[in-house]
């Protein structure tokens, strides 16, 4: 299992330049889970997708920020324009219920390193 | 609102010595809780759960954690730390609300490991 797989690992950009972050979840997986990572907020939820659809997207921060989910096996996130404050580490997550029940346990991916000059 | 609260920034001890990273957690109902651990340039991996029963949950490479309910607290442990230990550790709480489900995160604690 080659786990969740996040590209690019680092990208950096322009101030109003569209960026696009692409993540593979783990076959089998039903749901997705999208967060941003910095030194002031720590981890945040963005957004979470379950049998693909979108079932919470409070966490996306205003309209700049889309997230799709086309598949099973493939989601996007899009930022556009970029601001130099979407400059973050963003985590792509999936998960399966356990049997028997209880909380999703999530496998992040390595994360993808957004510079925003 | 849910949320956890890691005290404890940065916490640096000797390899060998005994380690507790501390969670305290604001939750009504009986939580789900985690803790992660991420190396630099890493994702988070995840060291351990507790969904219920027993309170003394057992991970992977050692940790331990205990849940006390009157405490609020999940505090992580291990006996021996090892210099491949020093990482990030993330306390989480999962609940579910409105049909979607969320884990809250602590703001993490890094350890430092001394030779």
């Amino acid at each position: 299992d080659a786990g969740v797989i996040q590209s690019p690992r680092h990208e950096v950009t322009e101030m109003g330049q569209e960026v696009t972050l692409r993540c593979k979840p783990i076959s089998g997986h039903n749901s997705l889970f999208w967060y941003r990572q910095t030194m002031m907020r720590g981890l945040e939820l963005l957004i979470y997708f379950n049998n693909n659809v979108p079932i919470d997207d409070s966490g996306m921060p205003e309209d700049r920020f889309s997230a799709k989910m086309p598949n099973a096996s493939f989601s996007t996130l899009k930022i556009q324009p970029s601001e130099p404050r979407d400059s973050a580490v963003y985590f792509c997550a999936s998960s399966s219920r356990e049997r028997g029940g209880g909380a999703n346990v999530l496998t992040f991916g390595a994360g993808s390193r957004l510079t925003v000059l | 609102a849910q949320s956890v609260t890691q005290p404890d920034i940065h916490i640096t001890v000797s390899e060998g010595a005994s380690l507790e990273l501390r969670c305290n957690y604001s939750y009504g109902a009986t939580p789900y809780l985690f803790w992660y651990v991420q190396s630099p340039g890493q994702g988070l991996q995840l060291l351990l759960k507790y969904f219920s029963g027993d309170t003394l949950v057992q991970g992977i490479k050692g940790f331990e954690a205990e849940f006390k309910r009157s405490q609020s607290s999940f505090n992580l442990r291990k006996p021996s730390v090892h210099w491949s230990d020093a990482a990030e550790y993330f306390c989480a709480v999962g609940h579910t609300q409105g049909g979607s489900e969320k884990l809250v995160f602590g703001k993490g604690t890094k350890l430092t490991v001394n030779p």
